[in-house]
């Protein structure tokens, strides 16, 4: 049974196009993340939701919106895509704020 | 502002040997820290999680521990294995964020 899930696993497009990857988890957890891996491997949040409420919003582009239509879910839309946000893409979930995060399998995301 | 280093970024050891990973963390208000694996191109596993109340956790041959008056957390792997190889992320949450992550350290074992 896979706990958090992603879709795509791959996604390639140009520049200048809207794309979206989205995220389930199955583990009935309350709080779900986006975490961005750049080329050199570093991992680093994007946003944060607590029972479909924003909580943790860096400093990312507000070309990028995440949009939680329940607990399980955690979308992440991306408006006029530029070459530096080819990246890999990470959906995590916690049972609270501040517990243990399960991964998913990453979207890796290359824009031509 | 928190802040997590991994030392060494690489590391190349013979299989059977026992060896340490290090992390170290600016602000000593951790809520926990986990320890993680990710094999290349592939997504994160998490290995093991402390709490902060806790000195250390065991899992199998992984052992972590933490110290948070100075500052640091260690991965001992006992008897490495070629199975071992994998980068090895350490991250640090404090209450009210997110995990904040190491560089890695990029474990190769050979047979």
């Amino acid at each position: 049974d896979t706990a958090v899930s992603q879709t795509p696993k791959y996604l390639v497009t140009q520049m200048g196009n809207d794309k979206s990857i989205k995220c389930e988890q199955n583990l009935g957890h309350d709080t779900m993340y986006w975490y961005k891996q750049d080329s050199k491997k570093f991992l680093k949040i994007m946003f944060s939701y607590n029972n479909k409420e924003l909580i943790i919003n860096e400093t990312v582009p507000n070309r990028f919106s995440p949009k939680s239509p329940d607990k399980a879910h955690l979308n992440l839309h991306i408006n006029s895509l530029e070459l530096g946000d080819s990246a890999v893409y990470f959906c995590a979930s916690s049972q609270y704020q501040s517990y243990e995060q399960y991964f998913g399998p990453g979207t890796r995301l290359t824009v031509t | 502002k928190q802040e997590v280093t991994q030392i060494p970024a690489a590391l190349s050891v013979p299989e059977g040997e026992n060896l340490v990973l290090n992390c170290s963390f600016t602000d000593s208000a951790i809520y926990n820290l986990q320890w993680f694996r990710q094999d290349p191109g592939k997504g994160l596993t998490s290995l093991l999680l402390i709490q902060s109340s806790q000195r250390e956790q065991t899992s199998g041959r992984l052992n972590a521990s933490l110290d948070k008056s100075s500052g640091r957390s260690t991965l001992y792997i006992a008897a490495s294995q070629p199975g071992d190889s994998a980068t090895y992320l350490c991250a640090a949450n404090q209450a009210g964020t997110a995990l904040i992550f190491g560089k890695g350290t990029t474990l190769s074992v050979s047979s």
